[in-house]
């Protein structure tokens, strides 16, 4: 298995723009974990799904951030509109049991 | 909520000497604790991890030890290599929460 997929691998942005992340989990895998890392935050889950289903979603920042996860392969993560407080490196992370494997993460850039 | 601090934010050792990283939660029904070490440009990569019912769990260099009383926990390496260069994150989870709350990392450098 090629792992957690994510793109795009960087993505900058205008102020009010909006930003769609791609994350493939690994096949086989019914959890998917979104999460944001700054220096100033460090690691922040957003947003997780259980065989597809939003099951907590209290780290989601505000109304601007959404997400979902129409099947097991593909999910997506949305800011409408971003601003600049929302450049980070943000993680997609997918698991079957207790292990959580990460993706390779998708630098956002917000000017 | 879980809450996990981490210390220290930097180390640095000499190659060949021990390095510890430690870890407090919260919650004193968290049962599983594993430990990341993410490389530059990379996502966080599962090193080693222990379950409550364990106090001790070691892989080759690597150990991590739990003291569930204190709600402390653990990494060591031992004869640390450059390689060992890396920022290392702890984490803990609740029984029947698949939610991970991670450490605010901690900045290893093995000088040669």
């Amino acid at each position: 298995d090629a792992g957690v997929i994510q793109s795009p691998r960087h993505e900058v942005t205008e102020m009010g723009q909006e930003v769609t992340l791609r994350c493939k989990p690994i096949s086989g895998h019914n959890s998917l974990f979104w999460y944001r890392q700054t220096m100033m935050r460090g690691l922040e889950l957003l947003i997780y799904f259980n065989n597809n289903v939003p099951i907590d979603d209290s780290g989601m920042p505000e109304d601007r951030f959404s997400a979902k996860m129409p099947n097991a392969s593909f999910s997506t993560l949305k800011i409408q509109p971003s601003e600049p407080r929302d450049s980070a490196v943000y993680f997609c992370a997918s698991s079957l049991t207790s292990e959580a494997f990460f993706g390779q993460g998708t630098r956002l850039t917000v000017v | 909520g879980e809450n996990v601090e981490q210390h220290p934010s930097t180390l640095s050792v000499q190659e060949g000497d021990s390095a510890v990283i430690k870890c407090t939660y919260s919650d004193s029904a968290s049962n599983y604790f594993p430990w990341y070490k993410q490389e530059l440009g990379k996502g966080p990569q599962l090193i080693i991890d222990i379950r409550s019912n364990v106090g001790e769990k070691k892989d080759q260099r690597i150990a991590v030890t739990l003291n569930k009383t204190a709600k402390h926990f653990s990494l060591h390496i031992t004869e640390t290599q450059p390689e060992d260069s890396a920022v290392y994150f702890c984490a803990a989870r609740g029984f029947g929460n698949e939610k991970l709350t991670f450490g605010t990392g901690t900045r290893l450098t093995i000088i040669p």
